[in-house]
């Protein structure tokens, strides 16, 4: 069964600082990996996905792969009270289902 | 253009009860999937279908649960006899193709079985 792994949390910075998100996935032959961002009582919202070995970056947000050891991180710089949400790690491989992690809560304390 | 639409926004029923609940997907998109996410978890991957056709329902979690998408777009939910376990809020999400593309998820629907 593909599995995939997030601390729950609460992780809690202070504002300004780099969160670190984590994620590892059982699936080996997993091919795609997104980090969403899901606000209490809203939907998600794709905020990147990563296909190869490496560093991916957009804005603020750094994804980072590493197939070998089946984890993806996502790192969040200058981090601000509005970035306080719970952040879904999922994956998938072509034609096949996404399999989602059960998310971890951050909170950015003013 | 707009994005995922589901109805109704909330539904309320009674255990036994049938429930209905509808996805219409961005125009376009083949790929349409339906999650189910309770209190403090992930989505949980109930089906997913290319076009017309249920790609994979392995996800369902038994036979009260169909779903169907006659035209490949507009795509309905079903579940018979519901329980309380049912309860959770039922999100669809669409790509343009499966798998690799990124998916865009709707508002979800809210079902409280009582």
């Amino acid at each position: 069964q593909k599995e995939v792994e997030q601390n729950s949390g609460p992780l809690s910075v202070p504002e300004g600082a780099i969160a670190s998100l984590n994620c590892t996935y059982s699936d080996r032959g997993s091919q795609s990996f997104f980090w969403y961002r899901q606000y209490s009582g809203k939907s998600p919202e794709l905020i990147m996905f990563i296909y190869s070995n490496g560093d991916k970056e957009d804005g603020r947000f750094t994804a980072q792969l590493n197939k070998a050891s089946q984890y993806v991180s996502l790192l969040i710089r200058d981090s601000q009270p509005s970035d306080s949400a719970t952040y879904l790690c999922a994956v998938n491989s072509y034609g096949q289902n996404f399999v989602f992690g059960p998310g971890t809560r951050l909170s950015v304390l003013p | 253009g707009a994005g995922v639409s589901q109805t109704p926004s909330n539904k309320v029923t009674e255990k036994g009860k049938y429930v209905e609940l509808r996805c219409d997907p961005i125009s376009g998109h083949t790929a349409l999937y339906w999650y189910r996410q309770s209190l403090g978890q992930g989505p949980e991957f109930l089906i997913y279908f290319q076009g017309t056709g249920a790609a994979d329902d392995s996800g369902l979690p038994n036979d009260r649960f169909f779903a169907v998408r006659p035209e490949g777009s507009v795509s309905t939910l079903k579940i018979q006899r519901t329980e309380r376990g049912d309860s959770a809020v039922y999100l669809c999400a669409s790509s343009l193709n499966p798998g690799e593309e990124t998916q865009y998820f709707g508002p979800g629907t809210r079902l409280l079985v009582l």
